[in-house]
């Protein structure tokens, strides 16, 4: 069964610096991964997809990679601002076994940044 | 402006009642989801649709209904059998189930009283 790990589970650092937030699956049998932002109270919002067969993706200041061999995938953003906080999640798009297509989350990490 | 809605924002149960939560799209899309976030924890699957008239138990189906008898429609059902419901509810769906990019509405925070 497909098991789906975000690290650190909270992150709170001062504007402009580059953070990384680690997202780990145990089974490297995926389709796809995707990284959501969520704030307090709202739905997801996708912001980025990573097919199973690239090494990785960028929006903006986001950028997020996707090493399946290791299962693990990195979402790094850059010169972070206030308006960054959030609560981010990563969800693997499984490939095989029961959960086939069926996308697995993480239990996401909050994320602050402070002027 | 396409994407997905769902209603009310906040509901409250009293206990023993069915509750009905509403996801429409106009995304065009064939899959639709349902989600449960509980604080601590990750989404998850309750139940999906593939396409209209069509819909499969996810993870944690028991306590829960759907239909799906029109596209853009994907109404979710908790019953008084779903002994703990008191959670945030979140609809999503793709162009198609499986392997496309999933979009999200906005949520339902279901209460307990």
């Amino acid at each position: 069964k497909q098991e789906v790990t975000q690290i650190p589970a909270a992150l709170s650092v001062p504007e402009g610096e580059n953070l990384v937030l680690n997202c780990s699956f145990t089974d490297s049998a995926i389709y796809n991964l995707q990284w959501f932002r969520q704030d307090p109270g709202k739905g997801l919002t996708s912001l980025l997809l990573i097919q199973s067969s690239q090494r990785e993706q960028t929006s903006g200041r986001l950028n997020a990679s996707l090493d399946k061999s290791s299962g693990r995938s990195t979402l790094y953003i850059a010169a972070s601002q206030p308006g960054d906080s959030a609560t981010y999640l990563c969800a693997a798009t499984n490939a095989g076994g029961t959960s086939y297509g069926k996308l697995t989350f993480g239990q996401g990490t909050i994320l602050t940044v402070h002027p | 402006d396409g994407g997905i809605t769902q209603s009310p924002k906040y509901l409250f149960r009293k206990e023993g009642q069915n509750v009905t939560l509403s996801c429409e799209q106009n995304l065009n899309h064939d899959a639709m989801y349902w989600y449960r976030q509980d604080p601590g924890q990750g989404l998850r699957l309750i139940y999906y649709s593939q396409i209209v008239n069509d819909f499969q138990k996810g993870d944690i189906a028991e306590g829960y209904s759907v239909s799906r008898e029109k596209k853009e429609s994907f109404p979710l059902t908790v019953t008084s059998a779903q002994k703990n419901p008191t959670a945030f509810y979140l609809c999503a769906s793709s162009i198609q189930q499986g392997f496309n990019e999933q979009f999200f509405g906005p949520g339902t925070r279901l209460t307990v009283l």
